[in-house]
């Protein structure tokens, strides 16, 4: 059965604190990505990565770093939490197949960590 | 970039039916549908590819137009089991979005609550 892990589902920060997010799937895919997601807005990609310490930015990597040591594994950094990083972070993984490179096949979620920095 | 899904948020009575639409102003190269309960993780319905496409089950089907810029959700018969938020995921064709491995781009939901 597919499964991707999260560390935490509820975490609570301080302003300026370094906070780490942890992200684990079992499936050996080698895509994994982090999302956050906010009422209105939908899901936006942060980071993803196709590979072990490879890293792509998504659309708001601002603030964020990643890092991915291992297959299995993909962090989610916050450097410095701010206030505007309250929010719901979802990571997923994928497997990656089809012509030219192309991901055919969809993404599998975790049940997500909801962070409030305060 | 990101598909625009309509309508926002839609309320059903159990029986009746829903259609959620996914618009792209640009060709797609897959269409990802996935449903969100609150509180959980969001789950895989299915997947499109081909342009005319048409897959899914009596319930819950989708399609995909021949242009590949729209893909319509259709939930027939509605259970309160379908009540939630459900998301398309698109991936832009290799001409539009130079370079892609694979991440898909959410719209943003469109909530359905199906009533007794």
């Amino acid at each position: 059965d597919v499964k991707v892990t999260q560390s935490s589902r509820y975490l609570v920060k301080r302003t300026g604190e370094k906070v780490f997010l942890e992200c684990v799937q079992d499936m050996d895919h080698e895509n994994m990505f982090w999302y956050r997601q906010d009422p209105g807005l939908g899901l936006r990609l942060i980071y993803f990565s196709y590979d072990v310490k490879m890293k792509e930015k998504g659309d708001i990597p601002e603030g964020y770093s990643v890092s991915r040591e291992k297959k299995e594994r993909f962090s989610l950094i916050l450097e410095s939490a701010s206030t505007n990083q309250t929010s719901m972070y979802l990571c997923a993984s994928s497997l990656f197949s089809g012509l030219a490179g192309w991901n055919q096949e969809t993404q599998y979620f975790g049940p997500g960590t909801r962070l409030l920095v305060l | 970039q990101q598909p625009v899904q309509s309508p926002q948020a839609v309320i059903l009575r159990e029986g009746e039916d829903a259609v959620i639409n996914c618009s792209s102003s640009k060709a797609l190269y897959s269409v990802h549908w996935y449903r969100q309960k609150h509180g959980e993780a969001p789950v895989f319905l299915m997947i499109l590819l081909k342009g005319g496409e048409q897959k899914g089950h009596e319930k819950i089907s989708a399609s995909f137009n021949e242009k590949k810029q729209q893909s319509s959700l259709y939930l027939t018969a509605s259970q309160l089991s379908y009540s939630g938020t459900y998301f398309c995921g698109t991936e832009m064709a290799p001409m539009n979005y130079g370079g892609s491995q694979g991440n898909l781009i959410f719209g943003k939901g469109t909530k359905l609550s199906v009533k007794p």
